[in-house]
């Protein structure tokens, strides 16, 4: 069975602080990690994350796979309060009908 | 381009009530996906349609059937509610050929 554990579960940080959110994950024929930001609603994309692609990054927001460790990692710098939410971690296979397969999610929040 | 609609956005049941959820996109995509959202728990999936026609279980099934209706319409059924699946409720799709699943904002659910 696919797995996807995120750690920490909850974090809080000031304003200005980096962070760095943790997505192990176990899956039969990995095809794609995805990362995503939860706010009051639907999760929104941020990053996906391949064999051909080990590493995303947009403005403060950076990501790294290590197909290895079977592990990725989210790093946010100079975080500012609009970064609060839930970040999920998520893994698609390949073989049979595509589909995501979801951490708990890790809560940031983040302190003026 | 609404994307992915849901409908009702909040719903409160009786326990042994039924109900459907309906989800509806105009993307064009061949993929839907019934997800619930539990504090804690991240996004457990339901049931997903791979393609027009078809239906298979997702991770937690019991208690609700699916209708694939057409390829833009993926219904959600619970046919006699439970306090157990007060949860938070979402639809997503993608297109087959790319990483791009699309989330609908959500149907919150309580019954009591």
């Amino acid at each position: 069975e696919d797995k996807v554990v995120q750690s920490p579960l909850s974090l809080v940080v000031h304003e200005g602080d980096t962070v760095t959110l943790n997505c192990s994950y176990e899956v039969t024929n990995f095809r794609s990690l995805l990362w995503y930001k939860q706010e009051k609603k639907a999760p929104t994309f941020l990053f996906m994350l391949t064999s051909s692609g080990i590493e995303k990054k947009s403005g403060r927001l950076s990501s790294i796979l290590d197909k290895k460790e079977l592990s990725s990692i989210l790093n946010i710098t100079a975080t500012q309060t609009g970064d609060s939410a839930i970040y999920l971690c998520a893994v698609e296979a390949y073989g049979g009908a595509q589909k995501l397969v979801f951490g708990q999610g890790t809560r940031l929040t983040i302190n003026p | 381009n609404a994307g992915v609609t849901q409908t009702p956005k909040f719903q409160v049941l009786k326990t042994g009530q039924s109900m459907t959820l309906q989800c509806a996109q105009d993307m064009n995509h061949n993929s839907m996906y019934w997800y619930r959202q539990d504090p804690g728990m991240g996004l457990r999936l339901i049931y997903y349609s791979a393609s027009e026609g078809t239906t298979d279980k997702g991770e937690v099934p019991n208690g609700y059937n699916v209708s694939r209706l057409n390829k833009r319409e993926f219904s959600l059924r619970l046919e006699s509610a439970a306090p157990s699946q007060t949860s938070v409720y979402f639809c997503a799709s993608r297109d087959g050929g790319t990483y791009g699943y699309t989330f609908g904002s959500g149907t919150r659910l309580t019954v009591v």
